[in-house]
């Protein structure tokens, strides 16, 4: 298994600024991934994060608006850039091995824009 | 990515065995069938998963069909704390979960 810390765990943010999420493993995984999951929706995949490598970003979603850092095997961020009401979601981080098809998830970063 | 059906909505009382169905009459001969549920206010949680043959652990039973087009996952006692959204998902080993809309579990004492 796996245990992700996210943070922060919620935040209110004015329109026009930038958040920074971290998500932190207990172990060396292969693979992560940030989701979104917006009020009374299901997850969207926003991208995969690659070590050493630029992320891959799902269609919809663009680096400008949520870069992403890893520079390890057990650390990531997500920055939501110039926010507005409509980038009000739940975040998550999830990770898991390349040979293994169990996935983990954090808790989740709620963010409120206003 | 291949797509999985699932009703909307489920009912169930405490104590009695919930059968939770799926169909993925898309489904590839090396996707896995994996099952999460999402408590509120909480990340996905892993449940199941399984490829060809039936799978039991501590949480659930995943029964597979012959042909892979359905599987149902098995609560074999509801209760309370397993109202939840509960998702079938197919996928490869190591790629990433494409969510669905899930089945929403409500469970009554």
């Amino acid at each position: 298994s796996a245990v992700i810390s996210q943070k922060p765990s919620r935040d209110i943010c004015q329109r026009g600024t930038s958040l920074t999420i971290q998500c932190q493993v207990d172990s060396q995984v292969t693979m992560m991934f940030w989701y979104r999951q917006q009020p009374g929706q299901s997850l969207t995949l926003i991208a995969t994060a690659n070590q050493g490598s630029e992320a891959t970003y799902e269609s919809g979603f663009v680096i400008d608006k949520f870069p992403i850092s890893r520079p390890n095997l057990t650390f990531s961020t997500l920055t939501v850039s110039n926010m507005s009401p409509e980038d009000s979601s739940i975040y998550l981080c999830s990770v898991g091995r390349a040979m293994n098809t169990e996935a983990f998830f954090g808790q989740g970063t709620r963010l409120t824009v206003v | 990515d291949a797509k999985t059906t699932q009703p909307n909505s489920m009912e169930s009382n405490e104590e009695e065995p919930v059968h939770l169905p799926c169909n993925h009459s898309t489904i590839s001969g090396t996707d896995y069938i994996h099952w999460y549920r999402q408590l509120p206010s909480q990340g996905p949680e892993y449940v199941i998963h399984g490829l060809t043959s039936n799978v039991n652990n501590r949480m659930a039973s995943l029964a597979i069909a012959e042909d892979r087009k359905s599987s149902t996952l098995i609560l074999h006692r509801a209760t309370l704390r397993d109202a939840a959204v509960y998702y079938c998902i197919l996928s490869q080993a190591g790629t990433a979960l494409i969510f669905g809309k899930g089945t929403t579990l409500s469970v009554s004492s």
